[in-house]
């Protein structure tokens, strides 16, 4: 079974660092991409980031480029977000998620983890 | 990129069909069959539900179905049941490594 577990999650102020974690288990974690979507409160989702299988290609939201960086730990089946400057209209519930059995495709999330709440304010 | 336009709610009865529209551009539900659908109960992780247009993922149950026309794809749910009520998500990609989602549907079995 697939199990997608984000941690890392808190209050920060407006211009600090963050970095989220996405443990997984349960699929050969190399093969797929992994992605991160977030949810502010209330509202809709959003796609932040999206990174391949080996890591040697990564894609960003207009909204998040520059300031946050995608990157995995293949060995340790781990994703990771590290997210620098940051703002208020950056909190949200970050979800992990992964790329479905069938389809290559980054762009579709087939599982999701539970999510981890950054809220960024002062 | 902007986000596709869906209607903030929708609503049917039970053993109704309900379709949620999703309105984008060219540039991604116009440009692209890679429109996918998602579904959110209050509180819970989304759940991928179509994919590519009108595929369904293994255990999405056959009420479900989609479909595109021009720059405007559409989640059509038949036989209503309540477990169905939910917020419904749909996404298209964008070209040039970008993904873009709507701003959801809030769907009520009346």
């Amino acid at each position: 079974e697939v199990q997608l577990l984000e941690s890392g999650g808190g209050l920060v102020q407006p211009g600090g660092s963050l970095r989220l974690s996405c443990a997984a288990s349960g699929f050969s974690f190399s093969n797929y991409a992994m992605s991160w979507v977030r949810q502010a409160p209330g509202k809709g989702l959003e796609w932040v980031a999206s990174v391949s299988g080996s890591a040697s290609n990564t894609f960003f939201a207009d909204s998040v480029k520059g300031r946050f960086t995608i990157s995995r730990d293949n060995s340790n089946d781990t994703l990771f977000l590290q997210m620098n400057s940051l703002r208020a209209e950056d909190t949200a519930v970050y979800y992990c998620a992964k790329r479905p059995v069938y389809s290559n495709n980054w762009y579709y999330f087939g599982s999701w983890g539970q999510g981890t709440l950054v809220t960024v304010s002062s | 990129q902007s986000a596709l336009t869906q209607p903030p709610s929708a609503s049917g009865s039970p053993g109704q069909s309900v379709t949620i529209s999703c309105t984008g551009t060219s540039s991604d539900i116009g440009g692209y069959n890679y429109v996918s659908w998602y579904q959110q109960h209050p509180g819970k992780a989304p759940k991928f539900m179509i994919y590519e247009v009108s595929k369904r993922p293994s255990g999405v149950p056959d009420r479900f179905s989609g479909s595109k026309s021009g720059n405007t794809a559409s989640l059509t749910v038949s036989g209503l049941q309540a477990e169905d009520e939910a917020d419904y998500y749909c996404s298209s990609y964008g070209g040039s490594n970008n993904l873009v989602f709507g701003g959801g549907t809030k769907l009520t079995v009346l």
